[in-house]
């Protein structure tokens, strides 16, 4: 089935320093949503890119979406404390979402 | 305050028996979903519907089963039959093929 792949699982920063998270899939994701769930709490929509190459921008957060539609990519700048939590990638092909097994991020004040 | 909530938080059962978590929503969305979340793990989808009176396994259906009557309600059973049930239990809901929006969850162990 539908897989997609997300890279490092682990991710321990600085306070200040910059992160970021890869979606891989061997195949062409029609679009990609991101999500994050912090300690003990339930996953929160963060966006959803649909287009080749799409950028966007939430205030310290970049997303991405390939050329190739096959990977994508969340980077934060300036890493703080309440960005600490675990960032999925999911993709909402023909059936519902596929969700990646996250990137837990750890930001040590 | 429109939303998505899930009860209880917590729930605590023997082995052998059946329980059923609520879920409920009122922000008028046709799409509803169960997740099962394990520590450390991704989110593993269980059953969906995306219309009343309709729903679909997903990849780990075995052991659950699930019933909308309701369009507003999508309440899970995990069964005796499903042999590891101690998890965190996650429903969604969303409008068609858009952002889905998450309850708070229900942590389920089985003593």
């Amino acid at each position: 089935g539908q897989q997609v792949m997300q890279i490092p699982q682990y991710q321990h920063v600085q306070e200040g320093e910059d992160f970021t998270t890869y979606c891989n899939s061997s195949t062409t994701l029609s679009n990609i949503q991101w999500y994050k769930q912090r300690p003990g709490g339930h996953p929160v929509f963060l966006i959803q890119l649909v287009k080749s190459g799409e950028v966007k921008k939430q205030k310290r957060l970049t997303f991405q979406f390939g050329e190739a539609k096959k990977n994508s990519s969340l980077h934060i700048t300036a890493t703080q404390t309440t960005d600490v939590g675990t960032y999925f990638c999911a993709e909402l092909g023909n059936t519902p979402l596929v969700f990646g097994k996250g990137t837990r991020l750890s930001v040590i004040a | 305050d429109g939303g998505i909530t899930q009860s209880p938080k917590y729930l605590f059962r023997k082995e052998g028996q059946n329980v059923t978590l609520s879920c409920e929503q009122n922000l008028n969305h046709d799409a509803m979903y169960w997740y099962r979340q394990d520590p450390g793990q991704g989110l593993r989808l269980i059953y969906y519907s995306q219309i009343v009176n309709d729903f679909q396994k997903g990849d780990i259906a075995e052991g659950y089963s699930v019933s909308r009557e309701k369009k507003e309600s999508f309440p899970l059973t995990v069964t005796s039959a499903q042999k590891n049930p101690t998890a965190f239990y996650l429903c969604a809901s969303s409008i068609a093929r858009g952002a889905q929006y998450f309850g708070p969850g229900t942590r389920l162990t089985v003593l």
